[in-house]
C-alpha cells in the first residue's frame, strides 16, 4: 500500500526562523511530488511541485527530494505568521494518477 | 478564468436521505477527483475521472457512493441513504491532465443529523 508520511506537529517556530517541513513515501515508483497548503476550514493549494532529485526554489519556499532516500521536504525561509497552516505532502507514481496525500503537518509560527 | 465551483457549500441532511453535491472544474481540465476530509484528518480519494475513460471508482468506500461526470465538465457526488460517519467536508479537484497540479474548489460540508 502506497503511503506518504508527514509528522502531524505542531510545529513551532518564530517569526523570520526557517521552517522545515518533511516527508516520507514508501512508493519508490512516485515520480511527482506537491505540497500544499490548506488554511483552517479552507481547501488546499499548491505551493510547489517536484519532479526531479534536488532542490527547486520558489521565492521563500524550497522543496527538496531525495528519490534514494524516498523523502521531500519543504523549507520556509523568513516565516511569517501568515505562513501558518497545514502543509499537505502528495507522491504520485508515473503508473497512477491518483496521488497520495500525507496527513499533513500544523505550523504555527509566532510573532 | 474561474476556478473550481462547488455546491452547495454546506449541507446538512437527516440520516437515511440522499443527497447530490456538485462540481464545475476548471474549463479545459480534463482530470477531476473527489476526495473526502473528515476533520482533521487527510485526504481520502474518492473518485477519479479523466477524459471519456472509464472511472477509477477503488476509493469509493461504499455502494451508497456513486460519481458521474457528464460531458467530461461537470461532476455530480451521490450518497445514498446517508450515515452520520459521511460528515465530511467533500473536496473536489481537476487539473488539465493526470498526475498535474490539482487546483481545489471550496468543498462541500456535509453534515449528516
Amino acid at each position: 500500500q502506497k503511503e506518504v508520511e508527514q509528522n502531524s506537529g505542531p510545529l513551532s517556530v518564530p517569526e523570520g526562523a526557517i521552517a522545515s517541513l518533511n516527508c516520507t513515501y514508501s512508493d519508490r515508483g512516485s515520480q511527482s511530488f506537491f505540497w500544499y497548503r490548506q488554511y483552517s476550514g479552507k481547501s488546499p493549494e499548491l505551493i510547489m511541485s517536484i519532479y526531479s532529485n534536488g532542490d527547486k526554489e520558489d521565492g521563500r519556499f524550497t522543496a527538496q527530494l531525495n528519490k534514494a532516500s524516498q523523502y521531500v521536504s519543504l523549507l520556509i525561509r523568513d516565516s511569517q505568521p501568515s505562513d501558518s497552516a497545514t502543509y499537505l505532502c502528495a507522491g504520485a507514481s508515473g503508473g497512477s494518477y491518483i496521488p497520495t496525500f500525507g496527513r499533513g503537518t500544523s505550523l504555527i509560527v509566532h510573532p | 478564468g474561474a476556478g473550481v465551483s462547488q455546491s452547495p457549500s454546506n449541507k446538512v441532511t437527516e440520516k437515511g436521505k440522499d443527497v447530490e453535491l456538485r462540481c464545475d472544474p476548471i474549463s479545459g481540465h480534463t482530470a477531476l477527483y473527489w476526495y473526502r476530509q473528515s476533520l482533521g484528518q487527510g485526504l481520502e480519494f474518492l473518485i477519479y475521472f479523466q477524459g471519456n475513460s472509464a472511472p477509477d471508482k477503488s476509493g469509493l468506500p461504499s455502494d451508497r457512493f456513486s460519481a458521474e461526470r457528464t460531458g467530461g465538465s461537470v461532476s455530480t457526488l451521490t450518497i445514498q441513504r446517508t450515515q452520520q460517519e459521511d460528515s465530511a467536508v467533500y473536496l473536489c479537484a481537476s487539473s488539465l491532465a493526470g498526475l498535474d497540479i490539482q487546483y481545489f474548489g471550496a468543498g462541500t460540508r456535509l453534515s449528516v443529523l
